[in-house]
């Protein structure tokens, strides 16, 4: 199983709702990423977990929490959003190598609307 | 961080070979070239890497000279279901250099 999926495949929620978008992936990987992308821009890192730990948090508002359960799964809860985090949200995840080189295989994204 | 340059986007005929140059003149030395192609809507897709010379798969070659400031991803006769945004992705260690560059938008034409 060489897949990432993610759930939903898209989403609209209101300003004052409280959602979760998951991300799962069954190929012992041990480093897990979410990006954020809006329309013609690359993908922007938020966050990365390696062994089921934050590694990275890119200065991303409190509003998106992400959680690791365990090394398959990972979770980005999102709370009071803003109109312009409306974007398509990537799931990644990779060997976990820290010395670099490491293949990211990508989910194909939650597309989340903020009304 | 390693920032990359690419061209903005590229035109090419069926059958053809394209050539897409990635410029990262401050790599370091623990560096690896990573390229992506992303469909829209779709989640970006892992091409090939490398770290000196030449890489070669199925899909694609890579060429890196030998001082390492640019890469040349090679598609051989393209078709038109490549047409996509192509990105260069110079990865160190750790994860704070996984800064994508601003892609090549490929469009291939029959």
């Amino acid at each position: 199983d060489t897949e990432v999926t993610q759930t939903p495949k898209h989403l609209v929620m209101g300003m004052t709702n409280k959602k979760s978008l998951k991300c799962e992936q069954h190929m012992g990987h041990r480093a897990m990423y979410w990006y954020k992308q809006k329309a013609k821009k690359p993908p922007e890192l938020m966050f990365v977990y390696s062994y089921e730990k934050l590694s990275i948090n890119e200065s991303v508002p409190s509003r998106f929490s992400p959680e690791c359960p365990n090394s398959s799964l990972l979770n980005l809860h999102l709370h009071a959003l803003q109109p312009e985090d409306s974007a398509l949200y990537l799931c990644a995840s990779s060997q976990g190598r820290l010395a670099g080189g490491d293949e990211q295989f990508f989910g194909p994204g939650t597309r989340l609307t903020v009304l | 961080l390693a920032k990359t340059t690419q061209p903005i986007s590229m035109d090419s005929y069926e059958g053809q070979e394209v050539n897409i140059t990635c410029s990262h003149n401050n790599i370091a030395t623990n560096d690896y070239i990573t390229w992506y192609q992303q469909f829209p809507s779709q989640g970006p897709r892992f091409i090939i890497q490398g770290y000196k010379t030449k890489v070669t798969n199925e899909v694609a070659s890579l060429f890196i000279p030998a001082d390492r400031k640019s890469s040349t991803l090679s598609l051989p006769r393209v078709s038109l279901s490549d047409t996509a945004v192509y990105y260069c992705l110079v990865e160190g260690s750790g994860y704070s250099t996984l800064t994508f560059g601003k892609g090549t938008m490929l469009l291939v034409s029959p």
